[in-house]
């Protein structure tokens, strides 16, 4: 049973900039969510994506977007990075139904300058 | 007023010891708790996931869940020192991945 991937693990960008980040799903599930881990915090919710569609978001701006495929592969972009965007981003699958706890990626670390 | 609070330590135990770390929410909504452990540059690992109130126990590790009060607790017996990471607790309502986390804590189990 293949686990969720993501890509890349580090990613360095400029203030201003735009970034993508990828994420594939553990096999076998059809949801997959983001999060978003500021050093010493606990995750926070970002958007889940469910047959294409966002499917919930939590406190963030319109600045972040993503993408499911019909694979359930997912992205994450996030327009005009700000220094307060520099995190480990974590991307997490499930399998839509009761009794489906998440699974997470190792995530992707994102640093602003 | 955060709605999953959760001492973040660290908290530092000799190899052996029993490990408790708790967690007290304010949501009456959240009816899914988990526990995740997450090593340094790694993702959060699932350890426990529990629905109702009471207790769970899967080798090690026991999960406790009391609703009326708003608590959560881990334990973990016989800690070793591979039992050093950061322990997530984590709540879900009725919209399922959408979770909640405490801030974590800090767990060293030295030799």
């Amino acid at each position: 049973e293949t686990g969720v991937t993501q890509s890349p693990t580090h990613l360095i960008k400029t203030r201003g900039q735009q970034v993508t980040l990828r994420c594939s799903s553990q096999s076998g599930h059809n949801t997959v969510s983001w999060y978003q881990q500021a050093l010493g915090q606990g995750p926070q919710f970002i958007f889940q994506y469910y047959r294409e569609e966002e499917n919930g978001r939590g406190n963030f701006p319109p600045r972040f977007s993503g993408l499911q495929f019909p694979n359930y592969s997912s992205e994450l972009n996030v327009n005009a990075l700000e220094l307060d965007d520099s995190a480990l981003y974590l991307c997490a699958s499930s399998q839509t139904g009761g009794d489906s706890p998440l699974h997470f990626g190792n995530g992707t670390r994102l640093t602003v300058t | 007023q955060k709605e999953v609070e959760q001492d973040p330590g660290p908290l530092s135990v000799p190899e052996g010891a029993i490990v408790s770390l708790n967690c007290t929410y304010s949501n009456s909504a959240f009816q899914y708790f988990m526990w995740y452990r997450q090593y340094s540059r790694k993702g959060p690992e699932l350890l426990m996931y529990t629905y109702s109130s009471g207790n769970k126990e899967d080798g090690r590790f026991t999960a406790q869940v009391d609703k009326s009060s708003k608590y959560i607790s881990l334990f973990i017996r016989d800690s070793q020192p591979s039992d050093s990471a950061t322990y997530l607790c984590a709540m879900d309502g009725t919209s399922y991945g959408k979770l909640t986390f405490g801030q974590g804590t800090i767990l060293t189990v030295h030799p």
